[in-house]
């Protein structure tokens, strides 16, 4: 069985970091794509980052490029969000999602950006 | 980037009928489109991919349909636990964005 479990989220101020990880089991993770996807309070899903299985290839939304970092450890079966500069409308569930097109979902962790 | 829109944005419906929500891209997206099921609360679900095959588990209940610019997500026979949001998103190229949402609600 697949499992995806994020973890890190948080309580940050405005313009602090966070860094998020995901936990992967049940699948060979080094072979597959992996992205974040975020939802803030009481919204919509908006795609945030994707990494290929080798971290090769990496894609941002431009709503976060230059301020966050997918990374990925194959050898930890780990995925990996370093969020900097962190802005209020940062706040949101931050899931951790498989392949492309998306096939399984973690639970989610909870950023909350607030003074 | 390509716009993704959902109609209708909400939607009531009734224990054993059929509805229909529509996706639409602003370009061409060939059939790179997936269906999402979220429940209050929970994570989203993946139901279809490819416009129309479904992801492995989902009820034969779910159908989708669509090419090139315009899909639709098919649910028959509504059940209660069939009552959630849904999101179309396309992934045919960077950034994977995704529609709205559409609320299905129990009328």
């Amino acid at each position: 069985e697949v499992q995806l479990v994020e973890s890190g989220g948080g309580l940050v101020q405005p313009g602090g970091s966070l860094r998020l990880s995901c936990a992967a089991s049940g699948f060979t993770f080094s072979s597959d794509g992996m992205n974040w996807v975020r939802q803030a309070p009481g919204k919509g899903l908006e795609w945030v980052s994707y990494i290929g299985s080798s971290s090769s290839v990496v894609y941002y939304a431009d709503s976060v490029k230059g301020r966050f970092t997918i990374s990925r450890d194959n050898a930890k079966n780990s995925l990996y969000l370093q969020m900097n500069s962190l802005r209020g409308e940062d706040t949101a569930v931050y899931y951790c999602a498989r392949l492309r097109p998306i096939e399984d979902w973690g639970q989610g962790t909870l950023v909350t950006v607030s003074s | 980037d390509i716009q993704m829109t959902q109609s209708p944005s909400s939607l009531s419906a009734s224990v054993g009928d059929r509805v229909t929500i529509t996706c639409r891209a602003s370009q061409d997206i060939n059939n790179y489109l997936a269906w999402f099921q979220q429940k209050p609360g929970k994570a989203p679900k993946s139901l279809i991919y490819a416009a129309s095959s479904l992801q492995g588990g989902v009820p034969s209940k779910f159908s989708g349909s669509g090419s090139g610019t315009d899909f639709t997500l098919t649910i028959s026979s509504l059940q209660p636990e069939d009552f959630a949001t849904y999101y179309c998103q396309q992934y045919y190229s960077y950034p994977y964005t995704f529609g709205q949402g559409t609320k299905l609600e129990i009328k």
